[in-house]
């Protein structure tokens, strides 16, 4: 079975760049998805399809993909981006979803 | 507008059964798929299957095969996820998520039903 391996913690300033990594397999052969969650709250859509916004997420959050790796890049970090970020992937074939273990992000 | 809304806490003794609703609104119900993910306290996402409302069909992950039941009622909008033989680390958010026709995506979910399992 594949994983999907996050670092458990990033931090950065506010007005700063926040890049988070998730690393798989499969990725250069699946798409990755991102959500952010804040506590007590469901996750929220941020990038489908490695790079695609949906409508009404800021454009400082955007996503890329390399190989094995996919990047969630936060521009211009704020106070407010503070919560978990978790990356998605699926196998197209048996339709099986799967999660990375989530990153917190902290903004000092 | 569009959401999914979910049946409230449960809390159940070790061994013994839970069923969580999900109850859509503001699309076509049979149109997108619905998929179960849970997380445990101060644990990440997982995944558990996914459900079309439209044939019914179930596909499970392979952690929850044999325990986990998810069926849906047409006429009232609203997709099940039944889970038996309840452990105590079965213990969390039980959501339920629509997704993107053509990707993995959940573009909506539901607010979630906390599940404690307990003796």
């Amino acid at each position: 079975s594949y994983e999907l391996t996050q670092p458990p913690s990033v931090s950065v300033s506010p007005g700063q760049t926040a890049r988070i990594t998730c690393s798989g397999d499969a990725l250069p052969k699946q798409y990755a998805y991102w959500y952010q969650q804040k506590p007590g709250q469901a996750p929220v859509l941020l990038i489908y399809k490695d790079s695609q916004r949906p409508s009404g997420i800021p454009e400082r959050f955007s996503g890329s993909s390399s190989g094995t790796t996919v990047t969630l890049t936060i521009s211009g970090v704020q106070a407010e981006d503070e919560a978990d970020y978790h990356c998605q992937s699926a196998d197209s074939s048996t339709t099986y979803v799967l999660f990375g273990g989530g990153t917190k992000l902290t903004v000092l | 507008q569009v959401q999914l809304v979910q049946s409230g806490a449960e809390v159940r003794k070790p061994g013994a059964s839970v069923k969580v609703s999900c109850k859509a609104s503001g699309y076509t119900f049979t149109d997108y798929s619905i998929h179960w993910v849970r997380q445990a306290p101060g644990q990440g996402l997982e995944w558990m299957g996914w459900i079309n409302p439209n044939s019914g069909g179930t596909n499970y992950a392979q952690k929850f095969q044999g325990r986990v039941t998810m069926t849906r009622d047409t006429s009232i909008r609203t997709t099940y996820i039944e889970l038996s033989r309840l452990r105590s680390d079965d213990t969390a958010v039980y959501y339920c998520a629509r997704v993107i026709i053509g990707t993995f995506a959940f573009d909506i979910w539901g607010q979630g039903t906390v599940v404690t399992v307990s003796s």
